[in-house]
């Protein structure tokens, strides 16, 4: 199937400083691609849908401004978390549809830490 | 909105026994509803989905069922093994491109 790749798998800020994540659809274009939010134990929650060449929708109580999305090709989205908190410390997780089937493909994930 | 509730939240059963994991979901309009295997760690996996109009799919040892009427989908696991112990979730969604609601996942343990 389709693979999609995040980067980095995990990584540990201090807080006030910014982090940025890499989602990459490696085998397909991808026009639209979700970001997700998890916390421990809990179920992934939309956090806002990235679109290629046009700016993201986000959802209700997510700040657009903390969490900027840049989808600058059909094959990569990034998620920014600016002035990290420890309480944004959570597994961030995007997918992709595919275009040639209605299936959505996940990363792998990125566990970010806020110290 | 779309809204997703997943039963039971923590399942035990011997290897080789079933499991059976059930979910219901308020919006009508959903047609399409994937189950999805999280293991510790990564990212969810499509472990087999179905469309509104389908009642029963099944995909050896794993079959998914749904009742659009009574807006019920199940997730039923045969001969369990060990290496089916992961947290699953149930998802439901509208449209082409995938934008799905997550139920709440269930910690299926195998126990051998």
């Amino acid at each position: 199937g389709a693979v999609v790749s995040q980067h980095p798998s995990w990584v540990i800020c201090k807080s006030g400083t910014s982090v940025k994540i890499e989602c990459r659809s490696l085998d397909f274009q991808a026009t639209t691609m979700f970001w997700y939010r998890q916390f421990p134990k809990q179920s992934l929650m939309l956090m806002a849908t990235s679109n290629e060449g046009s700016k993201a929708t986000y959802e209700q109580g997510v700040e657009k401004d903390k969490f900027l999305i840049n989808h600058a090709s059909l094959t990569l989205s990034t998620l920014t978390v600016t002035s990290a908190h420890p309480e944004d410390s959570s597994f961030y997780i995007c997918s992709a549809p595919n275009g040639e089937s209605t299936e959505a493909f996940f990363g792998q994930g990125t566990r970010l830490t806020v110290v | 909105g779309e809204n997703v509730e997943q039963h039971p939240s923590t399942l035990s059963v011997q290897e080789g026994d079933s499991a059976v994991i059930k979910c219901t979901y308020s919006d009508s309009a959903s047609n399409y509803f994937p189950w999805y295997k999280q293991e510790l760690g990564k990212g969810p996996q499509l472990i087999i989905d179905i469309r509104s109009n389908v009642g029963e799919k099944k995909d050896q040892r794993i079959a998914v069922t749904l009742n659009k009427t009574a807006k019920h989908f199940s997730l039923h696991i045969t001969e369990t093994q060990p290496e089916d112990s992961a947290v699953y979730f149930c998802a439901a969604s509208y449209g082409g491109y995938q934008k799905v609601t997550f139920g709440t996942g269930t910690k299926l343990q195998v126990i051998p």
